[in-house]
């Protein structure tokens, strides 16, 4: 099984600020990464998906990068309808989550 | 748009049997891979089970390999989870999700609002 493991686990910020966050991958995945927002009781909702594409309809803000093993997700100038907690997502074989990042208002 | 119904969760005792169903409308449900997942507080996110845009292939997750059943109805816009000798450790809300392929297992484009399973005496 490819484990991910994601960091931090919480991120403190405010609006404008811009922020990362790291998944690291237990083997390499190549670039079938995905990244998700989730809101309390909401479903996940993709943003990004082969490691560095927008999914349609997500603003700008959002980027990916990274390959191999290490990706990262940046927000740059964060809104308040950000604040959420972010999941990343291989799918180089079968499918496997991070344990998640909460990013919370500071 | 895109709209995935879930149903069918509840209350059932430790070794007993769910099905969970959902109800795919706005896209042609017949040419895309389908995927059920669940999530709890303490294990995050799990992907569970995989089928094919025709229903030619399934995978499973080690975790519920032998317990749990994927299928689809193309012709009904449903894809099911037969769920026999539950845990208590199934106690999750089980969604339903679409995948971006046909074919393989990629991302999840669109998500179910989930139905909560709870596994208790």
């Amino acid at each position: 099984d490819i484990q991910l493991a994601q960091s931090p686990s919480t991120l403190s910020a405010s609006v404008g600020d811009t922020v990362s966050i790291t998944c690291r991958a237990s083997q390499s995945v190549r670039d079938w990464l995905a990244w998700y927002q989730q809101k309390p009781g909401k479903a996940p909702q993709v943003l990004i998906y082969k490691a560095s594409r927008l999914e349609s309809g997500v603003p700008s803000r959002f980027s990916g990068s990274g390959s191999g093993t290490e990706f990262t997700l940046t927000i740059s100038s964060l809104q308040p309808d950000d604040f959420a907690t972010y999941y990343c997502q291989q799918y180089d074989r079968y499918a496997s989550f991070g344990g998640g990042t909460k990013v919370e208002i500071k | 748009q895109v709209q995935l119904v879930e149903s069918g969760g509840g209350v059932v005792q430790p070794g007993g049997s769910l099905r969970l169903s959902c109800a795919a409308s706005g896209f042609t449900f017949s040419i895309y891979a389908m995927h059920w997942v669940r999530q709890t507080p303490d294990k995050g996110l799990e992907w569970l089970a995989f089928i094919r845009y025709d229903g030619s292939n399934e995978y499973y997750a080690d975790s519920v390999k032998g317990r749990f059943s994927i299928s689809r109805d193309n012709s009904k816009n449903t894809v099911d989870l037969q769920m026999n000798s539950l845990r208590a450790d199934d106690t999750a809300v089980y969604y339903c999700a679409k995948d971006s392929s046909a074919w393989s297992a990629e991302y999840f484009q669109h998500w179910g609002q989930g139905t909560l399973v709870t596994v208790s005496s």
